[in-house]
């Protein structure tokens, strides 16, 4: 079974600093196949980054991601406040979707 | 703008049937796949399948096939989410995403709004 696992569950830092979060997969992967999302509080995900590094329309550059084989990352470089959130990694292979459990994002 | 507009909230009993949807508009209906998402209360997002209006093409993730339906009907930009015989556990945040298009780089690019099910006696 194919399974994505993020670390850490949860990150504790202070507007500012940089955020690095971890997404493994069981198995390598295409790095095309990697995407990151975003979750506020009572609000719809929202797509950060797709084909493992590549922002979505609208994201401001301070979110970067980079990876390949089975480890990917998502980089927030200085948090801003509405920055902390929970964030899944999600992977899409043999037909099939998967995402990971998520990373929540608070303050410290 | 392209939106997925999604039902309302439904509070059902166990072994109710639902048929919730998910409204697509700005955008070539057909041309696009819509997933589904479900994420139980202060969990986590689970792929439940997805769907190309086109055609009705489906696929279902192993843990939600023979649990759901999902259906689409393309002349009125209208993907659906259906249960035959709802339980307890089904009690969840719904969600309808649309998917990147084309082969390459898949990814959930526009989401709709949730449709939260509620399923108690």
């Amino acid at each position: 079974e194919f399974v994505l696992t993020q670390s850490p569950g949860t990150l504790s830092l202070s507007p500012g600093e940089r955020a690095a979060l971890s997404c493994r997969a069981s198995q390598n992967v295409s790095s095309d196949s990697l995407a990151w999302y975003q979750q506020r509080p009572d609000q719809a995900p929202r797509l950060l980054i797709h084909g493992a590094s590549s922002r979505a329309s609208g994201i401001p550059d301070r979110f970067s991601g980079s990876g390949s084989g089975t480890d990917f990352t998502l980089t927030i470089s200085r948090l801003e406040p509405e920055d902390f959130a929970v964030y899944y990694c999600q992977h899409h292979g043999n037909s099939l979707f998967t995402f990971g459990q998520g990373t929540k994002l608070e303050f410290k | 703008d392209v939106q997925l507009v999604q039902s309302g909230p439904e509070v059902k009993k166990p072994g109710e049937s639902l048929k919730i949807s998910c409204k697509g508009s700005g955008y070539s209906f057909g041309r696009y796949w819509i997933g589904w998402v479900r994420q139980k209360p202060g969990k986590g997002l689970e792929w439940m399948g997805i769907i190309y209006p086109g055609d009705s093409d489906g696929r279902y993730s192993p843990s939600f096939q023979g649990q759901v339906t999902i259906a689409a009907d393309k002349s009125i930009s209208t993907a659906y989410l259906q249960w035959s015989s709802l339980k307890a556990s089904d009690t969840a945040m719904y969600y309808c995403a649309r998917r990147s298009y084309g082969s390459g780089d898949p990814c959930f690019e526009i989401w709709g709004q949730g449709t939260m099910v509620t399923v108690s006696s």
